[in-house]
């Protein structure tokens, strides 16, 4: 089974501060790893997610995830946030499957983003 | 592209009564997925299913909660009687088959339930 610990329920920053927002996972199995966003009164969409590869991954707004095996880490970043990103963000694992087969996607807790004029 | 639909956005009953929710998902999206979101978690996986068979409904409290997708389209996840703890986001999601399992889930806007 996997696990999935976002350590800061809350973070209230300034607009054009940096941010990262932290994801620890557990799991016994090689993970693929996900980081949802949810806008006030919007579903969850994907913002990004790691599958192989590079392990930083990025954004088309600006965010970037990097993706730490011996940490079980996959961090979320922005150099510079703006109002807009003001949502709550969720970290994501699913085990890896071979096939067409889905594992559970499991989510953290959430982090609230609240950017700041 | 439509997405994810859920109804009713909202609903209040009382305890021990019934109430159930409805989800059609992306045309072409075999997976269909029901999450329960309570305040301050993360969505929790009720049930999934692969067309209209059931992969995984673990999570699911089976003495109170139902699910179904009969023709392999859209659902209903119906809770029967209602307990104050069930009061949460009701999520719906549909995702494509496809290798390796990083496919995206797209959500709907899911469906408030208030248990009082």
């Amino acid at each position: 089974a996997q696990s999935v610990t976002q350590l800061d329920s809350q973070v209230p920053v300034f607009e054009e501060a940096p941010v990262e927002l932290r994801c620890n996972y557990s799991s016994s199995v090689s993970v693929y790893l996900f980081w949802y966003v949810q806008y006030p009164n919007q579903g969850l969409q994907l913002l990004l997610k790691y599958l192989s590869g590079s392990t930083l991954v990025e954004s088309i707004n600006g965010f970037e995830a990097e993706f730490n095996k011996s940490q079980t880490s996959f961090h979320l970043r922005k150099p510079s946030v703006h109002i807009s990103d003001t949502a709550e963000y969720f970290c994501a694992v699913r085990a890896r499957a071979g096939g067409t087969s889905y594992g559970k996607l499991t989510f953290g807790q959430g982090t609230i983003l609240t950017v700041h004029p | 592209e439509a997405g994810v639909a859920q109804s009713p956005r909202y609903k209040i009953i009382e305890k021990r009564q019934s109430v159930a929710f409805w989800c059609n998902p992306i045309s072409g999206h075999a997976t269909l997925y029901w999450y329960q979101q309570i305040l301050g978690q993360g969505p929790k996986l009720l049930i999934q299913f692969q067309n209209n068979g059931v992969v995984d409904d673990s999570q699911l409290p089976k003495d109170r909660f139902s699910a179904e997708r009969l023709k392999g389209v859209d659902s209903t996840l119906k809770i029967q009687p209602a307990k104050l703890e069930d009061s949460a986001v009701y999520l719906c999601a549909s995702s494509l088959v496809s290798a390796g399992g990083g496919g995206e889930l797209f959500f709907g806007e899911g469906s408030r339930l208030t248990v009082l």
